[in-house]
């Protein structure tokens, strides 16, 4: 079991620059999560994702977008990157309360 | 506006000591609270939780309490241990299973 993955681990993008964070999992959760952490601060949702073909905005979800058209992948793309999205993200799966996390995505906008 | 808060952003033991990592919340729809461990350049993990229908949890040497009137919740770990140094988040759940989180508290357990 790889549990939960995330490509790429860094990347820095250029302001204006679109890029999609791929988030795969192995262990047939229903649900899904994005988060973004920034330094000091707790996790923030983004988006989330209760199913295949099912998703919702959380609390941050301006200037990305999610899509799930299968259980295993949830990827999270920046349109129109800037550079208040450096962050970084983290994806994680649950069939309850208990989250599994990949290990992150490092995203620099410059 | 914070609605699960951790005031201490640091915290230091030492070894062989009880640490006490505290949380309080607002939200009195929450009822259910995780506790996560996070090292560098990892992702958070999971380390304990409580549901509201309990007042204490044990799982080895961490325990969590849960005071539903106060709307605080600790974790005690005994004894720490210098691989315990990590950031400790605090999440609380009402519906959907979707986590709110604390800001964190850096735990150093100095040798």
């Amino acid at each position: 079991n790889a549990g939960v993955t995330q490509t790429p681990k860094f990347r820095i993008l250029k302001i204006g620059q679109s890029m999609t964070l791929q988030c795969t999992q192995d262990m047939n959760h229903n649900y899904m999560y994005w988060y973004r952490q920034d330094p000091g601060m707790g996790l923030k949702l983004i988006y989330y994702s209760v199913g295949a073909g099912i998703t919702d905005k959380g609390e941050v979800p301006n200037g990305y977008n999610v899509s799930r058209s299968t259980t295993e992948d949830f990827p999270l793309r920046l349109e129109l990157a800037a550079p208040s999205q450096t962050s970084v993200y983290f994806c994680a799966s649950s069939s309850g309360w208990e989250q599994y996390f990949g290990p992150g995505t490092r995203l620099t906008v410059t | 506006d914070q609605q699960v808060k951790q005031n201490s952003p640091s915290l230091s033991v030492q070894e062989g000591r009880i640490s006490i990592l505290n949380c309080d919340y607002t939200n009195s729809m929450f009822d259910y609270f995780l506790w996560y461990k996070k090292y560098p350049a990892e992702g958070p993990t999971f380390l304990i939780s409580i549901s509201s229908i309990k007042d204490k949890n044990e799982d080895g040497r961490f325990t969590v309490f849960l005071n539903k009137s106060a709307k605080h919740l600790s974790l005690h770990i005994v004894p720490s241990q210098p691989g315990d140094s990590a950031v400790y988040f605090c999440a609380a759940s009402g519906s959907n299973y979707k986590l709110t989180f604390g800001k964190g508290t850096l735990l150093t357990v100095n040798p």
